[in-house]
């Protein structure tokens, strides 16, 4: 079965600085890759999805992601951080050969932003 | 747009006790499926449903029971609860898969269960 392995359980970063989370997949075939973001006490909201038509895909709030498939990775970025971005991030995969919908998602990461 | 809707918002069980946690969807779409969230363990699926009449068992079902009668429709049963239930739930859906596209998932709120 395909999963998705986010590095880093918690990130500490200022405001202003430069978001970086980690998302690795293990697929063979790279699958669909999506970015989600839980603010507290909500559900999740799609940040932005890789679905193949470009490498670098851009999200709303300014993040964005970049497909690596020689290094099977999807990291979300962002160039400088804001306070409203305390949140936690889920990393999820959609394989491509499935007719099924079910995503696999990563343990999320809590993004924390100094002032 | 009411989108993903879960009723209750929050729920006290004691053990043992039965209860079924409501989603309703108003996108007309084929897949359905609940998740429980646990503190660093992320997303767990629960059941899922491809349409009407059609379920099935995802990595955590025990305990669990669905049915899907109708397209709006995913109730989750809990048949006896346990403290190990306690958790947050999550009711999503999203289109069958398109290969162009990708199927994006609408999460309703969650249901915050607390079994004691």
């Amino acid at each position: 079965a395909q999963s998705v392995t986010q590095l880093g359980s918690h990130v500490s970063v200022s405001e202003g600085a430069l978001v970086l989370l980690r998302c690795n997949y293990s697929s063979s075939v790279p699958p669909y890759l999506f970015w989600y973001v839980q603010y507290p006490n909500q559900g999740l909201q799609l940040l932005l999805k890789y679905t193949s038509a470009a490498t670098l895909v851009k999200g709303i709030n300014g993040f964005e992601a970049e497909f690596k498939k020689s290094e099977t990775s999807f990291h979300l970025t962002k160039p400088s951080a804001h306070m409203s971005d305390a949140a936690e991030y889920f990393c999820a995969s959609l394989d491509r050969g499935s007719t099924l919908g079910r995503l696999y998602f990563g343990r999320g990461t809590q993004l924390t932003v100094w002032p | 747009n009411a989108g993903v809707t879960q009723t209750p918002k929050f729920q006290v069980l004691k053990t043992g006790q039965s209860m079924t946690l409501q989603c309703a969807q108003d996108m007309n779409h084929e897949y359905m499926s609940w998740y429980r969230q646990d503190p660093g363990m992320g997303l767990r699926l629960i059941h899922y449903s491809v349409g009407a009449g059609i379920t099935d068992q995802g990595e955590v079902p025990n305990g669990y029971n669905v049915s899907r009668s109708t397209t709006e429709d995913f109730p989750l049963r809990l048949l006896s609860a346990a403290p190990s239930q306690t958790s947050v739930y999550f009711c999503a859906s999203s289109p069958l898969f398109t290969p162009s596209a990708g199927s994006e998932a609408f999460f309703g709120q969650g249901t915050r269960l607390t079994v004691v």
